[in-house]
């Protein structure tokens, strides 16, 4: 199993629909991350997590929202979705205490039309 | 406040042909840096990364980079390119009072021509 899993990979959403986009991870990292990867504009970060009770926004939270429903779990919502959130849609994980990097899931394409 | 510059948002080699991909940060303390390749249709995985210690690192397929402190850049370089490299790049830095978060540079997609 890979050590982050992103679901669904694709999704094709409707205008106005409430969709949830799952992070799940095996690393026993306590810090998550949303991250959205549009064409030409690198990536954007939607929201953080630093543990169960700590999560914060990053420079596009607007439209989103999010959970950490246990130290392994990150989910993030779009309450009501709009044409221009078509991105794909990243999670990653880090320790706090090592400067590793992070180790990110393969995504989630999201489509809304 | 920490930051990354990719310079080339695209670049174009032929097949054997030098890569390099330029990276340049700003940092407030030593930083350390990563490069991440992000292959179609799948995320991003750690290329290589600078922590402390030797300056010039080696990294997965032939990728290497090194760090200069006085020219704040952190380029990555492969001797000779394979058609298999073309992918989108990314620089991060990031900063051990910054919570070590990692910073994103805006990409750069790499193409190999035949």
């Amino acid at each position: 199993d890979a050590d982050v899993t992103q679901t669904p990979r694709n999704r094709i959403t409707k205008t106005g629909k409430r969709i949830m986009l799952e992070c799940s991870q095996t690393k026993g990292h306590d810090r998550m991350y949303w991250y959205r990867q549009d064409p030409g504009l690198g990536l954007q970060l939607i929201y953080y997590s630093f543990d169960v009770k700590d999560i914060n926004k990053g420079e596009i939270s607007d439209g989103y929202s999010v959970s950490r429903q246990a130290q392994a779990k990150f989910s993030l919502s779009l309450e009501s979705a709009i044409p221009n959130q078509t991105a794909l849609y990243f999670c990653a994980t880090s320790d706090p205490n090592r400067n590793y990097g992070y180790t990110f899931g393969s995504g989630t394409r999201l489509t809304v039309v | 406040a920490q930051s990354v510059t990719q310079l080339g948002s695209h670049v174009s080699v032929s097949e054997g042909a030098l890569v390099l991909l330029r990276c340049n940060y700003s940092s407030s303390v030593p930083p350390y840096l990563f490069w991440y390749v992000q292959y179609p249709n799948q995320g991003l995985q750690l290329l290589l990364k600078y922590t402390t210690g030797a300056t010039l690192v080696k990294g997965i397929n032939g990728f290497e980079a090194e760090f200069k402190k006085s020219e704040t850049s952190f380029h990555l370089t492969k001797p000779s390119a394979h058609m298999s490299d073309a992918a989108e790049y990314f620089c991060a830095v990031s900063e051990s009072n910054a919570g070590n978060m990692l910073t994103f540079g805006g990409g750069t997609r790499l193409m190999v021509k035949p």
